[in-house]
C-alpha cells in the first residue's frame, strides 16, 4: 500500500518569504502526483498535477517538482501572501485514480 | 467545485439509523469516489466506482455500501450509523478523457449520536 508522508505538518512563515513543502511517497511506481489546498471547512482544490512522466509544473507563483527515484515531491510557494495559508496536501495514484492522501502541512503566512 | 454537489452539507443522525449522502456531478467524469477525512488520518477513501455499476471498495469501507445506477450519481450509504462513522465525507471525481485531475466536492459533516 502506498504510503504518503508531509512534512512539516505545520508551517508559519512572514509574508513574502518564499517557502517548500515537502511530501514523500513509498511506492516509486506512480501515475500522477497531485497538490491540493484546503482551507478550514472546506473542500479541496486542485493546485497542480504532475504525471509520471513529468519532473514539474507551474501555475503562477506555484511550482512542484517531482522525484520519482527517490519518492518525493516538492511544492515552491514564490513571495508567500496572507491569502496563502491554508493546508495544503499530496496525493499520490498508482494507477490513475485512487488516490493516497498525506495529512498535510498547515500553512499560516504572517502578514 | 468542477461541477460535484454533495448533499445534504450537514446531518446529525441517532446511532443505528441508516444514512445515505449524495454525489452528483456535470462534468461527464468516469471515476467517482468517496473519501472520508479524519483528524490525524488525512483523507482515507471509502469506495469507489469506475463506471454505472461498477464499484469497488477502498482502505475503510467495512459498515458502508455504494451505487452507481447513472453516470452523474454516486450515492454512499451507512447502512447502521455508528459513533465511528462520525466524520467529513467528501465525493471526489476524476477521468474525463485522458485527464486523470481529481476534483472534490465541499464535504457533508456527519454527526452520529
Amino acid at each position: 500500500k502506498q504510503e504518503v508522508t508531509q512534512i512539516p505538518a505545520a508551517l508559519s512563515v512572514p509574508e513574502g518569504e518564499n517557502l517548500v513543502l515537502n511530501c514523500s511517497f513509498t511506492d516509486s511506481a506512480i501515475y500522477n502526483l497531485q497538490w491540493f489546498r484546503q482551507d478550514p471547512g472546506k473542500g479541496l482544490t486542485s493546485l497542480l498535477l504532475i504525471q509520471s512522466s513529468q519532473r514539474e509544473q507551474t501555475s503562477g507563483r506555484l511550482n512542484a517538482s517531482l522525484d520519482k527515484s527517490s519518492g518525493r515531491s516538492t511544492l515552491y510557494i514564490a513571495a508567500s501572501q496572507p491569502g496563502d495559508s491554508a493546508t495544503y496536501l499530496c496525493a499520490v495514484s498508482n494507477t490513475g485514480n485512487q488516490f493516497y492522501f498525506g495529512t498535510g502541512t498547515s500553512l499560516t503566512v504572517i502578514p | 467545485d468542477a461541477g460535484i454537489t454533495q448533499s445534504p452539507r450537514h446531518k446529525v443522525t441517532e446511532t443505528g439509523t441508516p444514512v445515505t449522502l449524495r454525489c452528483h456531478q456535470t462534468e461527464n467524469h468516469r471515476y467517482m469516489y468517496w473519501y472520508r477525512q479524519d483528524p490525524g488520518h488525512g483523507l482515507r477513501l471509502i469506495h469507489y466506482s469506475y463506471g454505472v455499476k461498477d464499484t469497488d471498495k477502498g482502505e475503510v469501507s467495512d459498515g458502508y455500501s455504494v451505487s452507481r445506477s447513472k453516470t452523474e450519481d454516486f450515492l454512499l450509504t451507512l447502512e447502521s450509523a455508528t459513533s465511528s462513522q462520525t466524520s467529513v465525507y467528501f465525493c471526489a471525481i476524476s477521468g474525463r478523457g485522458s485527464d486523470t485531475e481529481a476534483f472534490f466536492g465541499q464535504g457533508t459533516r456527519l454527526t452520529v449520536v
